[in-house]
Order: C-alpha cells, then structure tokens, then sequence
C-alpha cells in the first residue's frame, strides 16, 4: 500500500525558513516524481514543483522558484520542502503528491495528510 | 498558463440524486484532465484521471467525461459519504492547473 507520511504541524517566524518531510512506502522512491502542492485556508490548490529522487532534478512554478527548495534523500525514501523568507501568505496547508505513473505531467495518484504551516510572530 | 473554470462554485443536492460538475479549460487539453474529491482536513483523493479513467478504489458511482477544453464529473445515487469539495487538474500542459473547486452539499 503506498503511504505518503508528512511532518507534523509547523511554526515560523516572518523571514524565517521551515522544513518539511514526506516519508514515502510501499513503492520504489526513485521511480516516481514527487510533487508539492500548496492550500491556503479555504482556498484552492496550487501547485508548487516536483522533484525526481533518482536523479534529484526539480522544476518549480514561477511563483514558487525563489520560495520553496524541493530535496529527496534515497537512503531513507523521503521528500522535503524547504519554504524560505517566511510571510503572512506563506501560511497554508501544504501536501505532497506523487504522480500515477514515473511522469511528471501526470496526475497525483496519492497524497500526503498536509502538513500545516502557520506564520506568525 | 491553462486556466480552468469549475462549476458551480457550491451545489446542493439530495441523497439518491445525480449530481454534474463541469470544468472548462482555457485551451484544448486532451483529455489530461482528473478529478480529486476532498473532505474538511483530509487531503484531496483523486477520483478519475485521463479525464474518463476510474481510479483503483473509487466506487462505480462516479464517472468523468468530456474532451477538449470541456469536462465533466457526474455522481449517481449520491450518497452521504459523497459531501466533500471536488477539484478539476488539467496536467496535460505545463504548469498544471486546478479549478477553484465546488462544495457538495446534502440538501
């Protein structure tokens, strides 16, 4: 059974960074994109990059390039965002995704349970 | 960017009914289109994808369909468990985008 476990609720200072992690099972990490996609409260959905753990290659969303840090680590089958230069409009649920097949413009097949990020001072 | 209209934004139906969702792209998209359903502090579920393909799990109740820029989800015999937010994602051009989403409601 695929899982996608995320990291736990997250507070940050404005112009602050935090990380967070997307521990992934019951598939092989490394044959399948992993994408990030950011909710605000009450809000749609958003995509942020994706990142391929085999090869470590990235893409991001315009809006997100100078935002968000997109890492996996291989030894232990796990994503990670890094979201820098905390702001109010940072504050939003953030999930990661992985895609239904090993391509990145492929729909997100199973999600992480979001991790919540709240900036505040 | 492809931009994707959802509607309507809320709905409101009854135990037993079919309910239609539409979704309009701003460009043709070929059928790279899913439909996610999520609940209140759940993370989104994906239903359908290739704009007509049910996912592994999902019950026969719901189907998608449509082509070019306009898509649909239909859901038969809705059922209680069936109120939650649904979202249309085109990914078949770069960067892919999602509706606004619609809020189902058992009237």
């Amino acid at each position: 059974e695929v899982q996608l476990q995320q990291s736990g609720p997250e507070v940050g200072r404005p112009g602050s960074s935090v990380k967070i992690s997307c521990k992934a099972s019951g598939y092989t990490f490394t044959d399948y994109v992993m994408n990030w996609v950011k909710q605000s409260p009450g809000q749609g959905l958003e995509w942020i990059g994706w990142i391929d753990p085999e090869y470590g290659s990235t893409d991001y969303a315009e809006k997100f390039k100078k935002k968000a840090t997109l890492t996996a680590d291989t030894s232990s089958n796990t994503a990670y965002i890094q979201l820098s230069s905390l702001t109010s409009e940072d504050t939003a649920t953030y999930f990661c995704a992985r895609t239904g097949t090993g391509s990145p413009g492929d729909w997100f097949a199973y999600w992480g349970q979001g991790t919540l990020v709240t900036v505040s001072s | 960017d492809i931009q994707m209209t959802q509607s309507p934004a809320s709905l409101s139906a009854s135990l037993g009914e079919t309910v239609t969702i539409e979704c309009r792209a701003s460009e043709d998209i070929y059928n790279g289109l899913a439909w996610y359903q999520q609940k209140p502090g759940k993370s989104p579920q994906l239903l359908i994808y290739n704009a007509n393909s049910l996912h592994t799990g999902v019950p026969s109740r719901f189907s998608g369909s449509g082509s070019g820029t306009q898509y649909s989800l239909k859901i038969n015999s809705l059922q209680s468990e069936d109120v939650a937010s649904y979202f249309c994602q085109q990914y078949y051009n770069y960067p892919n985008t999602f509706g606004a989403g619609t809020k189902l409601e058992l009237k």
